[in-house]
């Protein structure tokens, strides 16, 4: 079946620097994607979303990136601070009827360094 | 900032027995659900509950498995026989209405079956 993607399972980036967490869909009929970050011991926190008629989206700090073409979606995470630390999930959806089957890719670990 | 909250945070049990999960989603919200997380693994859907009833379930959600909303603020999930295979964390999460897809995740139940 088709699924929800990451490129690297462990990030590791210097404090400060930008970091990039990528992500890989199949489904072409997805027209909803989410980002979350998981800190340890917690649920997974809504950190951006995008819609498939955007190619960008910016928050604080955050911007996804949305690439049809090649089915690609990535975070960008600027000035990396230790509280970045985390799993990011990537998570895709077909629109139209709420968060049914909300499917998620397995996770990047993103490490801070000092 | 209201939040999702889940209890016991952690649940042992034997094999076979009965346990119930609990969490109390945000107050005006009207579509709940749960998830869970094998380690290790990804976050997937269980079930989905709008107006008093299930509105979609996962082919992980069988006859073990029933939900509820016993009374205005708690919403339950109960798997009626563990198996070893039950041990996870249990990740209850909750949306505004049908059609936000935006969800706000409580910070789990992990279960362990012995």
């Amino acid at each position: 079946g088709e699924s929800v993607g990451l490129h690297l399972p462990t990030l590791s980036v210097q404090e400060g620097d930008n970091s990039i967490i990528n992500c890989a869909y199949s489904n072409s009929a997805s027209d909803y994607f989410i980002w979350y970050k998981q800190e340890s011991g917690k649920g997974p926190q809504f950190i951006i979303d995008i819609r498939s008629n955007m190619d960008k989206r910016q928050g604080q700090r955050v911007t996804v990136l949305l690439n049809k073409t090649v089915k690609h979606l990535s975070l960008q995470i600027a000035a990396t601070q230790p509280g970045d630390s985390a799993v990011y999930f990537c998570a895709e959806l077909i629109s139209g009827g709420g968060a049914d089957g909300l499917t998620f890719g397995k996770g990047t670990h993103l490490i801070i360094q000092p | 900032e209201p939040e999702v909250t889940q209890t016991p945070s952690h649940q042992v049990t034997q094999m076979g027995q009965e346990v119930i999960l609990r969490c109390v989603p945000i107050s005006n919200h009207l579509y709940f659900y749960w998830y869970r997380q094998i380690l290790g693994q990804k976050v997937e859907f269980l079930v989905s509950f709008y107006n008093n009833e299930i509105s979609e379930k996962s082919e992980i959600f069988d006859d073990q498995f029933s939900v509820e909303r016993p009374d205005g603020s708690n919403f339950t999930l109960k798997i009626r026989s563990t198996k070893l295979e039950d041990s996870a964390m249990y990740f209850c999460a909750s949306s505004e209405d049908r059609g936000n897809e935006k969800l706000f995740f409580g910070s789990g139940t992990q279960l362990s079956v012995l």
